[in-house]
């Protein structure tokens, strides 16, 4: 079965750096896109944008430029997101969710999407 | 932008059914494709519904999707409600870009 497993809660300092991980199992990785969405406290769905899997090219949302970054380890069938001089407006849960298939350098919208269980940054001195 | 309006909360008792809309905010809603999403306290996000009206397998068959052409909206109901159903539902979309756009969420409360 799919399964996208994220990495444990993460307390930092403002002014650091986190990586989130999101290991995906059950499907071919390279097959689907990637997509990262926040959730600050008390707050709705953020989407912050996504990776193709297939070419590693990310795509970000407006409001997340800068410090996040998107990155694959196909490897291990890993994606990554950093985060960099955090602020503690940062602090959220942030999920990594599967999105559409990808083929040829390409990636489709449809199909069911998969999240992992999220990850709680925190930020504060 | 392209925008996504949800009812900020429901309620209904339970035995009964619940419709969620969704409505764009230009464009035709129909042009792309329509999920939602269930999100219990303190869990993620689980899909409820994908492509308009798909509904994954384990999902109840008391949810179903659909779309509204001519109010420019997406709909989420839930018949036979249970005190289980009491979650926060996002829609999703896409905007021009084929970017992700998700709706503000409704609260659903069983009484």
């Amino acid at each position: 079965q799919v399964q996208l497993v994220q990495s444990g809660s993460e307390l930092k300092k403002p002014g650091a750096s986190v990586k989130v991980s999101c290991k995906a199992s059950g499907y071919t990785f390279t097959s689907y896109a990637m997509n990262w969405v926040r959730q600050a406290p008390g707050q709705g769905l953020e989407w912050m944008g996504w990776i193709n899997t297939n070419t590693g090219n990310p795509t970000y949302a407006q409001g997340f430029t800068g410090r996040f970054v998107f990155s694959l380890d196909t490897s291990v069938s890993t994606a990554y997101l950093q985060i960099s001089s955090l602020k503690a407006e940062d602090t959220a849960v942030y999920y990594c969710a599967r999105g559409g298939y990808c083929s040829g350098g390409s990636c489709f919208k449809g199909g069911r999407d998969y999240w992992g269980q999220g990850t709680l940054v925190t930020v504060s001195s | 932008n392209f925008m996504l309006t949800q009812p900020h909360s429901v309620s209904e008792s339970p035995g009964k059914t619940v419709t969620i809309s969704c409505t764009g905010s230009s464009g035709s809603i129909a042009s792309n494709y329509v999920q939602w999403y269930q999100q219990r306290p303190g869990s993620a996000p689980t899909t409820v519904i994908y492509e308009d009206n798909q509904r994954p397998s384990g999902v109840p068959d008391r949810f179903s999707g659909s779309i509204d052409s001519s109010s420019n909206s997406a709909s989420l109901t839930i018949s036979g409600l249970k005190t289980e159903d009491e979650a926060d539902y996002y829609c999703q979309s896409y905007d021009s870009s084929s970017h992700w756009v998700f709706g503000g969420g409704t609260k659903l409360t069983v009484l």
